[in-house]
């Protein structure tokens, strides 16, 4: 089992519809979880952090954590072609107590015009 | 206020060569990570460092990769002997004091080593 696993997609929505990314993770110590954006040849750009159970928001962005079900999940309302890009789940890397982060393969998200 | 430096931004060395990547952290941050993209996987952590300490070197192959983070300086990752299959982008992360398992890490452009 991979220690933190996305669809790879590309999940593929309208211009202005709400986008759902997925992710789920075993490390049940883990303690801190991130999405980040990378578009094609970039680097990673943070865009949400959660740390507690619950929905955190964000302008257009809703980050959702369930620690029960190993879960987190970001949703971008009134998605733009401009959203278009990887998007990479990262979890603190549990037990160790660092800053090391362990990433999920991305999905890559299309928003169509 | 900058944010993390890397450079260089593209590296080609010949297979036998060194490739010496550099990183510098944020302004006020003292925590550096370097982590390696290979093309079409995700990104892989290597090693975290502090000023003069190897924190976390786990994710480092074990052979012709070093990390260093001297009290001066910037971060330097250094690859002896490149292989083709070291052909990879190479980010450098760097976060702020305090407790690291509740830190945002923020990255640099990274490097693109090429190894021909």
């Amino acid at each position: 089992q991979k220690e933190v696993e996305q669809n790879s997609g590309p999940l593929s929505v309208p211009e202005g519809a709400i986008a759902s990314l997925n992710c789920t993770y075993s490390d049940r110590g883990s303690q801190s979880f991130f999405w980040y954006r990378q578009y094609s040849g970039k680097s990673p750009e943070l865009i949400m952090s959660i740390y507690s159970n619950g929905d955190k928001e964000d302008g257009r962005f809703t980050a959702q954590l369930n620690k029960a079900s190993q879960y987190v999940s970001l949703l971008i309302r009134d998605s733009q072609p401009s959203d278009s890009a990887t998007y990479l789940c990262a979890v603190n890397g549990g037990s160790s107590n660092t800053g090391k982060l362990i990433f999920g393969q991305g999905t890559t998200l299309q928003v169509k015009p | 206020n900058a944010g993390v430096m890397q450079n260089p931004r593209h590296l080609v060395r010949r297979r036998g060569q060194e490739a010496r990547l550099r990183c510098s952290p944020m302004k006020g941050h003292s925590h550096v990570y370097w982590y390696r993209q290979l093309p079409e996987e995700g990104l892989k952590f290597m090693v975290y460092l502090q000023k003069e300490n190897i924190i976390d070197e786990s994710g480092m192959p074990k052979e012709r990769f070093s990390a260093e983070f001297p009290k001066e300086g910037p971060s330097i990752l250094r690859i002896q002997q490149v292989v083709r299959g070291d052909s990879a982008a190479y980010f450098c992360a760097s976060s702020p004091p305090g407790p690291q398992a509740y830190t945002e890490a923020f990255f640099g452009q990274g490097t693109r080593l090429t190894v021909v």
